[in-house]
């Protein structure tokens, strides 16, 4: 079936460091997948931190950046100096291309703790 | 920009018993509302997919009986979560398609059930 992995559980890092969270996915029945991240903020909903619909490119926002690549079914997360503030819960998610299509898979999520 | 709200944030009911939330979005058209579940130490579980003028798509293990929508304009959906039981607990994402717009949820901040 169609479903994503992440890194699990809590990461720590420190402030100015440069982190990544790993994702992979596997679409089965998924022909051309749209890749996501997404983030949770403390007491906030879901946010869209950045997506890619097209393999081979890399898709950037608040110094976040993640390249779909459909050769290693990864979408890692990467940022090259976290601040305090990017402490959150971080989502890797898949859908059909289809605009009318409304199934989002998510991974289990990576508690992301940056120390000042 | 697209903004989705929720409501209640947080509510608690007895067992038993049956609590209904809302969802609303603003600033944009809402064809589609999905609306999720996370129950403690999962990931998201999509429960159901209501489009205007379409039959409302419940996921596997999840009922119209158990979890009846409602989806009476572009803005605007509920939820009810009947015969509330612990296993019911668990922070209730509703998340909405922009008509015409490319396959990307916005998501509110969510309804956070408890059950006594």
């Amino acid at each position: 079936g169609d479903s994503v992995t992440q890194t699990e559980g809590q990461v720590t890092v420190s402030e100015s460091k440069s982190l990544i969270i790993n994702c992979t996915y596997s679409a089965t029945s998924i022909a051309y997948p749209n890749l996501f991240w997404y983030v949770r903020y403390p007491g906030e909903g879901l946010q869209l931190l950045l997506k890619v619909i097209t393999a081979g490119q890399k898709g950037s926002s608040r110094g976040f950046e993640a390249t779909y690549n459909k050769e290693t079914t990864s979408f890692h997360l990467q940022k090259a100096s976290v601040q305090e503030s990017d402490s959150a819960v971080y989502y890797c998610a898949l859908s059909e291309r289809d605009t009318n299509a409304y199934k989002v898979i998510f991974g289990k999520g990576t508690h992301l703790h940056v120390l000042p | 920009g697209a903004l989705v709200y929720q409501y209640p944030r947080r509510t608690i009911c007895k067992s038993g018993t049956s609590m209904r939330m809302e969802c609303q979005a603003v600033g944009f058209q809402a064809t589609s509302v999905a609306w999720y579940r996370q129950s403690p130490q999962k990931t998201f579980e999509l429960i159901a997919l209501s489009t205007v003028n379409s039959a409302i798509k419940y996921e596997q293990n999840f009922t119209q009986e158990k979890f009846p929508i409602s989806h009476p304009n572009l803005s605007f959906s509920s939820m009810t979560v009947l015969n509330a039981y612990l296993e019911d607990r668990g922070l209730y994402l509703c998340g909405a398609r922009e008509w015409g717009g490319q396959n990307t949820l916005y998501f509110g901040a969510g309804t956070r059930l408890s059950v006594l």
